[in-house]
């Protein structure tokens, strides 16, 4: 199993540029789910999906679109870039075993809009 | 609000224990959790705790009281590859997850 695969690694913008995360996994996880993590902050939940068809707005939704078409694959959407969105972009999937969800992550996306 | 409070920074040396403590405040609570970061890579998952007590894994454990809203993770022996930052999480009445700002680890020799 490859887990949680997230592409590109590094990515530079321009303002008003839009852009796709893409983030694929193999382990039939449910739940996908898109964050961003700035420094001195926790990691900030943008959006998340509880199965194919199904998304949801999480903390900071704002300026990112989801869809889930398939289990594997959930794509971020970034439609008219902005300085604020310079971030680092981590992609999760879990499972539920005896409540004890597991997040598996994506090796991340680091993203500068200048 | 909610909020989860953990140390910035702590440092300590390499063969000794270090305790980093998690304070939180939720509405609701549904588990915490713990997570090692190394520099520059995804988290990754450590521990799990529901109840109140401690759990143990090998050199790392966990402890939680829910009475106090207050975690820790307790490493022992400590070791080089340990230098990372730990992450504590929430999930509240929503079962969504409340994640503190990480606690940067750093081993000295």
């Amino acid at each position: 199993n490859a887990g949680v695969t997230q592409t590109p690694k590094f990515q530079v913008l321009k303002t008003g540029q839009s852009m796709t995360l893409q983030c694929a996994q193999d382990m039939n996880h449910e739940y996908m789910s898109w964050y961003r993590q700035d420094p001195g902050m926790g990691l900030r939940l943008i959006h998340y999906s509880v199965g194919a068809g199904i998304t949801d707005q999480g903390e900071v939704p704002n300026g990112y679109n989801v869809s889930r078409s398939t289990t594997e694959d959930f794509p971020l959407r970034l439609l008219s870039a902005a300085p604020s969105q310079t971030s680092v972009y981590f992609c999760a999937s879990s499972y539920s075993e005896n409540g004890d969800e597991k997040l598996f992550f994506g090796s991340g996306t680091q993203l500068s809009v200048l | 609000g909610q909020n989860i409070d953990q140390p910035t920074e702590m440092t300590a040396t390499e063969g000794a224990i270090v305790q980093i403590n998690c304070t939180y405040q939720t509405s609701g609570f549904n588990g915490l959790f713990w997570y090692q970061q190394h520099a520059g890579e995804a988290p990754t998952f450590l521990s799990y705790n529901v109840l109140d007590g401690l759990e143990e894994k090998g050199r790392f454990s966990s402890f939680l009281s829910r009475s106090k809203g207050y975690s820790y993770l307790l490493l022992k022996e400590l070791q080089m590859k340990d230098s990372a930052s730990y992450l504590c999480a929430v999930r509240d009445s929503n079962y969504q997850l409340i994640w503190g700002a990480g606690t940067k680890l750093i081993i000295k020799p």
